[in-house]
C-alpha cells in the first residue's frame, strides 16, 4: 500500500518570502502521479500542480513549483513571493497510474502568510 | 464553467439518525469520489464509481455506509444509525477518464457534526 508522509504540521513564514513544503511516499509503482492541492478556509480542494513519474523535469506553475526526487521518494512544493491568499492547508497527494484512480493523501500542512 | 456542487454545506444531526449527502459533479466527468476528512485529518477515501462499472467501495468504513450513482451523474451517500464518530467534512470529486489527465477536481463538502 502506498503512503504519504508531510512532516510539518504547520508553518509560518513572511508575506513575499520563498517556502518550501516537505512531502516523502512510499510506493513499488514505477509509474504514478503526486499532487499538491491547496484546501483555504471554504474547505474547496484546489489543484495546485501535478507531477507525473515518468517525467524528470520538476513541473511548475507561476510560483509554484517542486522538487521531485524520485529515487528519494521526496516531492516537496516551494511557493515563491508568497502572497496573503495562499494561506491554507497543503495537502500532498499520489495515486498510481492505470486501475482505480485513488488518491492517498497526506496528514496536510498548515501553511499561515503572514503581513 | 459550473464546478462540482455540494448539498447541504452543513449537516447537523442525532446519532442514530440517518443522513444524505449529495454530490453534482462536473458535467461530462464519468469519474466520481467521496472522501472523508476528520478534524485535523487527512482525505480517507470512501468510494469511486467509473461510468457504468462496479463502484469500488473498498473504503466504506462499515455497512452503515452506501452510496449510488444515478444517470451517470448525481450521486448520493447515505449514513444509517450515525455514530459521533462519523462527525467530519464529507468530500466529492469528479473527473475526466481520459489518458493524463486524471486530475480530480473537488466540491466544497458537506460539514456533518453528529451530537
Amino acid at each position: 500500500a502506498q503512503t504519504v508522509t508531510q512532516s510539518q504540521p504547520e508553518m509560518s513564514v513572511q508575506e513575499a518570502e520563498t517556502v518550501t513544503l516537505s512531502c516523502t511516499y512510499d510506493t513499488s509503482e514505477n509509474n504514478y502521479y503526486l499532487f499538491w492541492y491547496k484546501q483555504p478556509p471554504s474547505r474547496q480542494m484546489i489543484l495546485v500542480i501535478r507531477q507525473e513519474a515518468y517525467k524528470q523535469q520538476n513541473a511548475t506553475e507561476n510560483r509554484f513549483s517542486v522538487n521531485f526526487q524520485k529515487a528519494a521518494k521526496s516531492f516537496s512544493l516551494k511557493i515563491s513571493d508568497s502572497q496573503l491568499g495562499d494561506t491554507a492547508m497543503y495537502f500532498c497527494a499520489f495515486m498510481k497510474h492505470g486501475g482505480a484512480q485513488k488518491l492517498v493523501f497526506g496528514q496536510g500542512t498548515r501553511l499561515t502568510i503572514n503581513p | 464553467g459550473a464546478g462540482v456542487s455540494q448539498s447541504p454545506s452543513n449537516k447537523v444531526t442525532e446519532k442514530g439518525k440517518d443522513v444524505e449527502l449529495r454530490c453534482d459533479p462536473i458535467s461530462g466527468h464519468t469519474a466520481l469520489y467521496w472522501y472523508r476528512q476528520s478534524l485535523g485529518q487527512g482525505l480517507e477515501f470512501l468510494i469511486y464509481f467509473q461510468g457504468n462499472s462496479a463502484p469500488d467501495k473498498s473504503g466504506l468504513p462499515s455497512d452503515r455506509f452506501s452510496a449510488e450513482r444515478t444517470g451517470g451523474s448525481v450521486s448520493t451517500l447515505t449514513i444509517q444509525r450515525t455514530q459521533q464518530e462519523d462527525s467530519a467534512v464529507y468530500l466529492c470529486a469528479s473527473s475526466v477518464r481520459a489518458p493524463l489527465q486524471e486530475s480530480l477536481y473537488f466540491g466544497p463538502g458537506t460539514r456533518l457534526l453528529v451530537l
